[in-house]
């Protein structure tokens, strides 16, 4: 069993739909947790952090962390064609080891 | 520079060719990290650089496999005698701190192996 599980998708939604990305985890010392977003043919693009359980809000993106479930989520509201890309949750092992997920790519469809 | 630079983009070598990846990473991040992207999956840590030091170097695959940062900013990542499972997507990372700080990443090297 990997330690970061993630639904590859791929996951197509309407335009204006309400994103939900989901990945479950196994090391319950895990503390911060990282949500990048990755475009084809790019690197990974931070979009938010969290450290413990609790929501994070910042624009049209929530993330929120269940650490009783090993369970963590990034919400898009009124999702765009523009928001269509590779969504990977990333949690540091130690203070610089990222165990990364396989990552859920999304398209939004116009 | 704004962000974190690597090059070449894509590489192209023939099985059993030594390769240098380069990362220019932000300016002043005292941390530097490679990662390793296969197709469809996500980022696979290979090493780690506090300054010029080499903290952690346990995701190298092989002995192969060499990276250096020796004036503490620039750092290569080398392959040597490429094999066919070399070819992936090479990461380079920065970060500002020794501590918790979220790492910033490059657009990587697209490194294929004939």
């Amino acid at each position: 069993q990997k330690e970061v599980e993630q639904d590859p998708g791929p996951l197509s939604v309407p335009e204006g739909a309400i994103v939900s990305l989901n990945c479950t985890y196994s090391n319950s010392a895990f503390q911060y947790f990282m949500w990048y977003r990755q475009y084809s043919r790019k690197g990974p693009e931070l979009l938010m952090y969290t450290y413990s359980s609790g929501n994070k809000e910042d624009g049209r993106f929530t993330a929120q962390v269940d650490k009783s479930s090993k369970y963590i989520s990034l919400f898009i509201r009124d999702s765009q064609p523009s928001d269509s890309a590779t969504y990977l949750c990333a949690m540091p092992s130690g203070t610089y080891k990222y165990i990364f997920g396989t990552g859920t790519r999304l398209k939004v469809l116009a | 520079g704004a962000g974190v630079s690597q090059s070449p983009r894509y590489k192209v070598a023939k099985r059993g060719q030594d390769v240098a990846l380069r990362c220019d990473p932000i300016s002043g991040h005292v941390s530097l990290f490679w990662y390793q992207q296969a197709l469809g999956q996500g980022p696979e840590f290979l090493t780690y650089f506090q300054n010029e030091a080499q903290l952690d170097k346990s995701g190298l695959p092989s002995d192969r496999f060499f990276a250096e940062r020796p004036e503490g900013s620039v750092s290569t990542l080398k392959i040597q005698r490429t094999q066919q499972e070399d070819s992936a997507v090479y990461l380079c990372a920065s970060s500002g701190g020794t501590g918790f700080q979220p790492q910033h990443f490059g657009d990587g090297t697209r490194l294929s192996i004939l």
